[in-house]
């Protein structure tokens, strides 16, 4: 597609439930970021993808947190157990390379956990 | 402190007026310096990159980095109601993966 592309917009679950978001980058791009943004605060740097390797999962905040890109191409970011806490809206970006350049980002996957 | 310090405002303008966005960083690692705009349920987008201290121009837009003083802004001349969007400040060291955001600065140009 032209863009990156992630679905759901918008999800709504009940706290202990297990969510899984899409991200679909721009064709070519082999790098792919997924960023989480709670309301009225920036993006904040959950894990990296290089190809099919997660290079840096430094953001992750705990081990309910896994993302998986086995192609390198779509990834999909899961959440176990949810929590209350974990509400915010989950943005996937992709790059050409890992290293600075511009970031693509997608529209957002809006999480709600009831 | 946090590593990238951003006035999440509110600011409103009325149309035509010049905005002046900014930000306050902690690391000195950073050497590219981004601004994002973000409009309402949308992703953001990247507006202005620059490397290392100096000015970048792009049309009504103009970007400043003073790394001796480790802050950043950015400037919009003849500002217009569709530039009505949170703005977004990020820099990194050298990686994207290390790149940090501000926590945005909501702007309305008012018609």
């Amino acid at each position: 597609g032209a863009g990156v592309s992630q679905t759901p917009s918008n999800k709504v679950t009940e706290k202990g439930k297990y969510v899984e978001l899409r991200c679909d980058p721009i064709s070519g791009h082999t790098a792919l970021y997924w960023y989480r943004q709670s309301l009225g605060q920036g993006p904040e740097f959950l894990i990296y993808f290089q190809g099919t390797g997660a290079a840096d999962d430094s953001g992750l905040p705990n081990d309910r947190f896994f993302a998986v890109r086995p192609e390198g191409s779509v990834s999909t970011l899961k959440i176990q157990r949810t929590e209350r806490g974990d509400s915010a809206v989950y943005l996937c970006a992709s790059s050409l390379t890992g290293g600075a350049g511009e970031l693509f980002f997608g529209e957002g996957s809006r999480l709600t956990v009831l | 402190q946090k590593e990238v310090e951003q006035d999440p405002g509110p600011l409103s303008v009325p149309e035509g007026a010049i905005v002046s966005l900014n930000c306050t960083y902690s690391n000195s690692a950073f050497q590219y310096f981004m601004w994002y705009r973000q409009y309402s349920r949308k992703g953001p987008e990247l507006l202005m990159y620059t490397y290392s201290s100096g000015n970048k121009e792009d049309g009504r837009f103009t970007a400043q980095v003073d790394k001796s003083s480790k802050y950043i802004s950015l400037f919009i001349r003849d500002s217009q109601p569709s530039d009505s969007a949170t703005y977004l400040c990020a820099m990194s060291a050298g990686n994207n993966n290390d790149m940090r955001f501000g926590a945005g600065t909501r702007l309305t140009v008012k018609p």
